[in-house]
């Protein structure tokens, strides 16, 4: 079975400064994706970012960028230029090839401050 | 194409009643998964359909519980005999099923049973 851990519960980042969510998950598969997700308070999960396990290049979704470590397996996204908009809960989540149902993370909830 | 939709947004019930809440998922995405949410925590797998077949139930899913997706397009999960425990967010993700592509989400359904 797959677990994803996110070991900071809670983070906070003044605006327009950068910020990193770490990640770090546990499978023995091969061919894999990982995704960030963020959930702002009351609204629905959106995709931040995804990575394919069998791309050694990190994945960069314009101020998102994320630092994927395959063999320690690990996961990390960085925040540039943090807007107060950024301010919700991020997801890390794993998934098996074939569509199969995402693993989630226990989330870090990001404030950005003014 | 306005996303995957769920109805009700919000529903508070009485223990030992049933309730069922319905999911529409994006236009031609084979792919439709429920998730439970518990305050605090990140999403956790109940079932996954593919067209009107399930493919999957998660250990989380007791037999009072049941989802059903009759024609391939919109689903529903209903929950028998409610109890304090259920309470809880229900997300609805879909997704083409073609490739390996990420879920898309709805906004959920916020459960309070008193």
């Amino acid at each position: 079975a797959q677990t994803v851990t996110q070991s900071q519960p809670e983070m906070s980042v003044q605006e327009a400064e950068t910020v990193t969510l770490s990640c770090t998950y546990d499978t023995s598969e091969n061919n894999y994706y990982l995704f960030w997700y963020k959930q702002p308070p009351s609204r629905q999960m959106i995709l931040v970012i995804r990575q394919e396990a069998y791309k050694q290049q990190n994945a960069t979704e314009n101020r998102f960028s994320v630092n994927f470590q395959k063999a320690a397996k690990s996961f990390s996204l960085k925040i540039s230029d943090s807007q107060l908009g950024d301010t919700a809960m991020y997801f890390c989540a794993f998934m098996k090839a074939g569509n199969t149902p995402l693993v989630f993370g226990k989330g870090t909830r990001l404030s950005v401050i003014a | 194409d306005t996303g995957v939709s769920q109805n009700p947004r919000h529903k508070i019930t009485k223990r030992g009643q049933n309730v069922t809440f319905r999911c529409d998922p994006i236009s031609e995405h084979n792919r439709l998964y429920w998730y439970r949410q518990t305050l605090g925590q990140g999403p956790e797998f109940l079932t996954y359909f593919q067209n009107e077949a399930q493919l999957e139930k998660s250990r989380l899913l007791s037999d009072r519980f049941s989802a059903e997706r009759p024609k391939g397009s919109f689903s529903t999960l209903e929950i028998q005999r409610t109890e304090q425990g259920d309470s809880a967010m229900y997300l609805c993700a879909s997704s083409p099923g073609r490739g390996d592509t990420e879920a898309f989400f709805g906004q959920g359904t916020r459960l309070t049973v008193v």
